[in-house]
């Protein structure tokens, strides 16, 4: 099993592009998220998805959309990119349930952006 | 809301010696907490959590967690630490949004294990 992959791994753009980030997991989970690591800040949840079609906003969504029309995959797009976004993206996969609804998540290898 | 914070933004111990990263709490209700390892250029990996039970939470690579009500801290422990575990280590706290559970990390803690 590949576990949870994200493509592209590097990504360079400038302000007001657009980009879409690619979460694709194997292991048959329900639930996906995004997160933005930044420096001094850990790890923030932009948007979460708990099932195939549904997303939900998390603690930093503002400047992104995401759609989850497969299970396995999780998008993450910016339409319109700003230097605040330079970050480090993750994307992880949890199964649903577990003891207080939540499970041990797996996170993908990442995808640095840098928005010029 | 459910928050952690990690006082420390590094710890430094040399190998052989036990380490302790700290993590303090804050949560309405029972608290659920999990602590994550992420090495360099890579993604978190799980290491243990608690839920419920024995205080004392036993987790990968020989780390253990001891969480102490009374204190609202979760610190991660280990005996004999090794310069591979020298890594970024961040402890977390589930949080409810819309019925569902999240989770909410600290700020991370750089651990360096020297020779």
């Amino acid at each position: 099993n590949a576990g949870v992959t994200q493509t592209p791994k590097f990504r360079v753009l400038k302000t007001g592009q657009s980009m879409t980030l690619l979460c694709a997991q194997d292991m048959n989970h329900e639930y996906m998220y995004w997160y933005r690591q930044d420096p001094g800040m850990g790890l923030r949840l932009i948007h979460y998805s708990v099932g195939e079609g549904t997303t939900a906003k998390g603690e930093v969504p503002d400047g992104y959309n995401v759609s989850r029309l497969k299970k396995q995959n999780f998008l993450l797009g910016l339409e319109s990119a700003a230097p605040s976004q330079t970050s480090v993206y993750f994307c992880a996969s949890s199964q649903q349930g577990g003891t207080g609804g939540l499970n041990e998540q797996f996170f993908g290898p990442g995808t640095r952006l840098t928005v010029l | 809301a459910q928050s952690v914070a990690q006082p420390e933004d590094q710890v430094n111990v040399a190998e052989g010696n036990p380490l302790t990263v700290k993590c303090t709490y804050s949560v309405s209700g029972n608290p659920y907490l999990f602590w994550y390892v992420q090495y360099p250029n890579r993604g978190l990996q799980f290491l243990l959590k608690y839920i419920t039970g024995d205080n004392l939470v036993k987790g990968s690579y020989g780390f253990e967690a001891e969480f102490n009500k009374s204190q609202t801290s979760f610190h991660l422990k280990k005996p004999s630490a090794l310069v591979s575990d020298s890594a970024l280590y961040f402890c977390a706290v589930r949080a409810v949004n819309s019925g569902y559970s999240t989770l909410t990390f600290g700020k991370g803690t750089m651990l360096l294990v020297s020779p």
